[in-house]
């Protein structure tokens, strides 16, 4: 066990539709980092946030948002859905705002029919 | 133009053989690290080890070592007398400023009893 927490595990929902992937950080970790691995794309990184504010992003789409609450959690929504965002959502954890070599949680695959 | 590369898309090699994983980088930072993480067929990311630029210090982990060197920018991993449990998908990442890693496109280890 990690210690990264990610629900659901897994997820199936209709093109066009919104879901919300939510994640825990290991205790005392205060960065939470989003990850994309898909059949096409491989391992992408999405987003990062420190202690609630966003603090690098990457290859994440204007269609996904992200946030990081007063708890640490963060939630990862994805909205108006394509087939193509069907694939494997890691989320990472680290204490401070960079980290090199952070724990990944277990991820969340999300299949869209 | 890809950061990580991982030529060996898939690999097959026969119980207690020695297999090496090869990994190729690219960057012009004098400081950066670089990793390899480990996905069983389970999905979790495991990570192996971290190495940073300024150490060129070969590394053994029991059955695991790494090779890295920085004048051919490579990071090679070595599995000595694999073991049917070492079959997964194995990432080369590298990490310039902390927040993100850039991630090869994996190479898939299959060990045959």
């Amino acid at each position: 066990d990690s210690g990264v927490t990610q629900t659901p595990k897994h997820l199936i929902t209709a093109t066009g539709q919104r879901v919300t992937l939510r994640c825990s950080p290991r205790s005392g970790d205060l960065s939470v980092y989003w990850y994309q691995q898909s059949l096409d794309q491989g391992l992408q990184f999405l987003i990062q946030y420190y202690n609630g504010e966003e603090r690098a992003k990457g290859n994440i789409l204007e269609r996904f948002s992200a946030q990081q609450f007063p708890d640490l959690h963060s939630e990862l929504n994805l909205s108006s859905l394509e087939l193509g965002d069907s694939a494997l959502y890691f989320c990472a954890s680290s204490v401070g705002h960079r980290n090199y070599g952070y724990t990944f949680g277990s991820g969340t695959r999300l299949t869209v029919v | 133009a890809q950061k990580v590369t991982q030529a060996q898309t898939e690999i097959s090699v026969v119980e207690k053989e020695d297999v090496t994983l090869d990994c190729v980088y690219e960057t012009r930072d004098t400081t950066y690290y670089l990793f390899w993480y480990k996905q069983p067929p389970s999905g979790e990311l495991v990570f192996l080890i971290r190495r940073n630029s300024f150490d060129e210090q070969n590394e053994i982990s029991g059955r695991y070592s790494w090779n890295f060197q920085k004048s051919t920018s490579s990071f090679n991993f070595t599995i000595t007398a694999s073991q049917v449990v070492d079959s997964a998908v194995y990432f080369c990442a590298l990490s310039e400023t902390g927040n993100q890693f850039y991630f090869g496109t994996g190479t898939s280890l299959t060990v045959i009893p």
